[in-house]
């Protein structure tokens, strides 16, 4: 079954270094997502991206974060400046179409971002 | 979007049947309720996703009463291996909120042996 893959799987920055997170969706998925789960918190949306822009984005999404989908295959979430807030699970995600809650979005398996 | 509702946690034991409910009072005609499974350090997991009446697969049975304020999620026979969190969702295909997902807290499900 093919699946969403996210490298790497632990990043451990020191505070204002920049980091990219590396995805790649399922193959033939044109929408594509972030999100972030805070230790013990909710998970919550960052941006959804389709046909080489940003579809949507929440107020988390702030100017110190970009995305970028550099070839077919892969999709990057870059945080330039890191904080010790940004410290968090990133889960990217991918879905065949976009809208809302009826489109299945598939999501990997997480980068544990620790900033120190 | 609607507000969902479900009970923070629930404990069952191995081969017992769980339901989950979940409360959406002000659910829209277009909207459809998912439901999602996370595993700690893993990313959620579609389950099941239904508008009215009962939906079934491999894995659960979604039971939706005709008024669609609640929505039940039910798992047959858990094993430990169903310990996760559980979350429902209700929103429509249409709208400016392309693909965004709205989760809540969840409902901690853990099966003891």
């Amino acid at each position: 079954e093919p699946e969403v893959t996210q490298t790497p799987s632990h990043q451990v920055t020191q505070m204002g270094q920049e980091v990219i997170l590396r995805c790649v969706p399922i193959s033939n998925h044109l929408y594509f997502y972030w999100y972030r789960q805070i230790l013990g918190q909710k998970v919550e949306f960052l941006v959804s991206f389709y046909n080489n822009e940003i579809s949507e984005k929440s107020e988390i999404f702030d100017d110190q974060f970009s995305v970028e989908r550099p070839d077919g295959s892969n999709f990057t979430l870059k945080i330039r400046s890191t904080k010790l807030e940004d410290s968090a699970m990133y889960f990217c995600a991918s879905s065949l179409s976009g809208g809302a809650v009826t489109d299945t979005q598939y999501f990997g398996p997480g980068t544990r971002l620790t900033v120190l | 979007l609607a507000k969902t509702t479900q009970p923070i946690s629930m404990d069952s034991y191995e081969g017992q049947e769980v339901n989950i409910t979940c409360s959406h009072n002000n659910i829209a005609t277009n909207d459809y309720i998912t439901w999602y499974q996370q595993f700690p350090s893993q990313g959620p997991r579609f389950i099941i996703q239904g508008y009215k009446t009962k939906v079934t697969n491999e894995v659960a049975s979604l039971f939706i009463p005709a008024d669609r304020k609640s929505s039940t999620l039910s798992l047959p026979r858990v094993s430990l291996s169903d310990t996760a969190v559980y979350y429902c969702l209700v929103g429509s295909d249409r709208g400016s909120t392309l693909g965004r997902l709205y989760f809540g807290r969840g409902t901690q499900l853990t099966v003891w042996p």
